[in-house]
């Protein structure tokens, strides 16, 4: 079974500093794997995602995420942070090739907070 | 270019109560998912449905949990005698097809809250 780990239930940066998230994942299959963002009240928007080929993958809003299978990791980052960033933030891997549709698993999520 | 409509946003029911709630796909989207949120927690998959068809309800309650898309109209995510655990996050997201080239795109969610 898949599952995905996010480290860090809240992280907390200053406006302009970088923002890293860490999500790793467990997959017995090669996975697919993406990044969501939540605001409040609204539905999940996603960010970027990673299926096959460049390992590092970029996104909307300045943010990127770089797929590491040594270290069955795939974290988030962006290198300065706006106060509009503020949100939650999901991880999630899908085993499309084995289950034959996107069959989502996600993180519990990572809530940033942004301060001037 | 409307996304995916779910209704209603807010849903208050009685222990007991029957719950429905609904979802309108994005335009050209025959493939929908339903994923429940409970408090703190990351969304859980629950259903996969393309047209007239349940393809997988791995996650979802095997009792008073049911869910349909017809060949016309929205999706409906229906429980039946609702308890205080099913007080969650409902969203539904569509997509064009069913391979992860073609991303999920998620609605805005119905809060359901039993009393």
């Amino acid at each position: 079974a898949q599952s995905v780990t996010q480290l860090g239930s809240h992280v907390s940066v200053s406006e302009g500093a970088l923002v890293l998230l860490r999500c790793n994942y467990s997959s017995s299959v090669p996975p697919y794997l993406f990044w969501y963002v939540q605001y409040p009240n609204q539905g999940l928007q996603l960010l970027l995602k990673y299926t096959t080929g460049a390992t590092l993958v970029k996104g909307i809003n300045g943010f990127e995420a770089e797929f590491k299978k040594s270290e069955t990791s795939f974290h988030l980052t962006k290198p300065s942070a706006h106060m509009s960033d503020a949100a939650e933030y999901f991880c999630a891997v899908s085993d499309g090739e084995n289950t034959g549709f996107q069959k989502l698993v996600f993180g519990t999520g990572t809530r940033l907070l942004v301060s001037p | 270019n409307a996304g995916v409509m779910q209704n209603p946003r807010h849903l208050v029911r009685r222990r007991g109560q029957e719950a429905r709630l609904r979802c309108s796909p994005m335009k050209g989207h025959s493939h929908v998912y339903w994923y429940r949120q409970l408090p703190e927690e990351g969304l859980k998959f629950m259903v996969y449905l393309q047209k007239e068809n349940i393809i997988d309800e791995s996650g979802m309650p095997k009792e008073r949990f049911s869910a349909e898309f017809p060949k016309e109209g929205p999706s409906i995510l229906r429980i039946q005698q609702v308890v205080r655990g099913d007080s969650a996050a409902y969203f539904c997201a569509s997509s064009l097809g069913r391979t992860s080239n073609q991303p999920q795109h998620f609605g805005d969610g119905t809060r359901l809250s039993i009393l």
